[in-house]
């Protein structure tokens, strides 16, 4: 099966600065790599996702890049603010499965 | 809110009994999923079903049993076979295919 790590496991930043997660996966046939936001108390929501036959894709001041060959990929929030603070997962999908990373909890520091 | 429902939000049993955590969506996905959260882990797969009347384990699905009589609903029964069943369970559906998925807002069991 597939095996997602994420780092960082905590992430501190102060406002206004950039922050970036990383996550790695295993299996090269994964195809689809969504990215969820999960606040303090509540659901898992999808905040920006990618295809296996796209590198980049950015929406606002997040963007996802993915590194086929290395099998990487990577979350990069700019100018962050107070409500970026949460628990951000990314994830894998092989066929109608989704693996998750274990979580970085983001603070932004006012 | 994403068109499902999971019930109760909080939910608190004696240790040794069973307990069923209700998933009910109103989306028309075909997939739905039962994942357990607990600090530092991440989001573990418990089941999952593809279509009414199958349905797969996952990584952890000991002590845990699931239905799918019906397209809407998928609920979870947490035995008392279970060791440590206390933590925040997640339910989540989607369409077929690399589409996006949908959680409920979540169960927090507590084993007492």
């Amino acid at each position: 099966g597939e095996n997602v790590e994420q780092h960082p496991s905590t992430l501190s930043v102060q406002e206004g600065d950039s922050a970036v997660i990383k996550c790695t996966y295993s299996d090269s046939a994964s195809n689809y790599f969504p990215w969820y936001k999960q606040e303090l108390g509540k659901r898992p929501q999808l905040i920006i996702d990618i295809r296996s036959n796209v590198g980049e894709k950015k929406d606002q001041r997040i963007a996802v890049t993915l590194n086929k060959t290395a099998k990487h990929f990577s979350l990069h929030i700019t100018e962050t603010q107070p409500e970026d603070s949460a628990v951000y997962f990314c994830a894998a999908s092989l066929g109608n499965q989704f693996y998750f990373g274990t979580g970085t909890s983001l603070t932004v520091i006012p | 809110d994403g068109g499902i429902t999971q019930s109760p939000k909080y939910l608190f049993r004696k240790e040794g009994q069973n307990v069923t955590l209700s998933c009910e969506q109103n989306l028309n996905h075909d997939a739905m999923y039962w994942y357990r959260q607990d600090p530092g882990q991440g989001l573990r797969l418990i089941y999952y079903s593809q279509i009414v009347n199958d349905f797969q384990k996952g990584d952890i699905a000991e002590g845990y049993s699931v239905s799918r009589e019906k397209k809407e609903s998928f609920p979870l029964t947490v035995t008392s076979a279970q060791k440590n069943p206390t933590a925040f369970y997640l339910c989540a559906s989607k369409r077929q295919g690399n589409t996006e998925a949908f959680f409920g807002q979540g169960t927090r069991l507590t084993v007492v």
